[in-house]
């Protein structure tokens, strides 16, 4: 089975400070990895995926996140914070060796990132 | 930049009542996913699309949910007849192909369903 889990429902960063949003998976297999934002009123937006490689992708509007096997974990992060990042973030994962690359994705339920000025 | 329309953005109906959803997606894109998104919860996939043929609909409860694509361009999810449980945000994502690992799905900005 698969399953992701975001440990945090809210994570509240002063603007400037870095962030980390947290995301641990399960798979049988292994795994491949996503992060989605979604701002009020509007649809996901992905932000970046591991596949395979580096263990620290970097994706859009400035965050990154790192690949952690041993952990099973895919915390998302940013160096500095702005006050526009606030929004719900989701984690999503799918197992590599159950349906290949064109299977279903299963999501975290969300975590809402809140950046004070 | 192009983008996934859905409409309505907000629908009220009384349970046992019929609801239909309309999505059009990014033009050229052959992959077409409907999502249901409960409150406080992550996506779940309901139905696949690839052109007007449907790849997966295994999440799809087909005794009242029921989805076309009949020209392989826009969608329509129908829920007949909605029940309580339905209230939720459904969301249609469009992607050029099916293999999530190449090509990025574009959401759009959902319908909220509230069922009284």
């Amino acid at each position: 089975a698969q399953s992701v889990a975001q440990p945090e429902d809210q994570v509240n960063v002063a603007e400037g400070n870095p962030l980390t949003v947290k995301c641990t998976y399960s798979v049988s297999g292994n795994p491949y990895l996503f992060w989605y934002v979604q701002y009020p009123n509007r649809g996901l937006q992905f932000l970046l995926k591991y596949i395979t490689g580096d263990n620290l992708v970097k994706g859009s509007y400035g965050f990154e996140a790192e690949f952690n096997k041993s952990q099973t974990s895919f915390h998302l992060k940013k160096p500095s914070a702005l006050v526009s990042d606030s929004a719900l973030y989701f984690c999503a994962v799918r197992d590599r060796e159950y349906g290949g690359s064109q299977g279903n994705l299963i999501f975290g339920k969300g975590t809402k990132l809140s950046v004070k000025p | 930049e192009a983008e996934v329309a859905q409409s309505p953005r907000y629908k009220i109906t009384e349970k046992s009542q019929a609801v239909a959803f309309w999505c059009d997606p990014i033009s050229g894109h052959a992959t077409l996913y409907w999502y249901r998104q409960i409150l406080g919860q992550g996506p779940e996939l309901l139905v696949q699309f690839q052109d007007e043929s449907v790849v997966d609909d295994s999440q799809l409860p087909k005794d009242r949910f029921s989805a076309e694509r009949l020209k392989g361009v826009d969608s329509t999810l129908k829920i007949q007849p909605a029940e309580l449980g339905d209230s939720a945000m459904y969301l249609c994502a469009s992607s050029f192909g099916a293999d999530r690992l190449r090509y990025e799905q574009y959401f759009g900005p959902g319908t909220r369903l509230t069922v009284t």
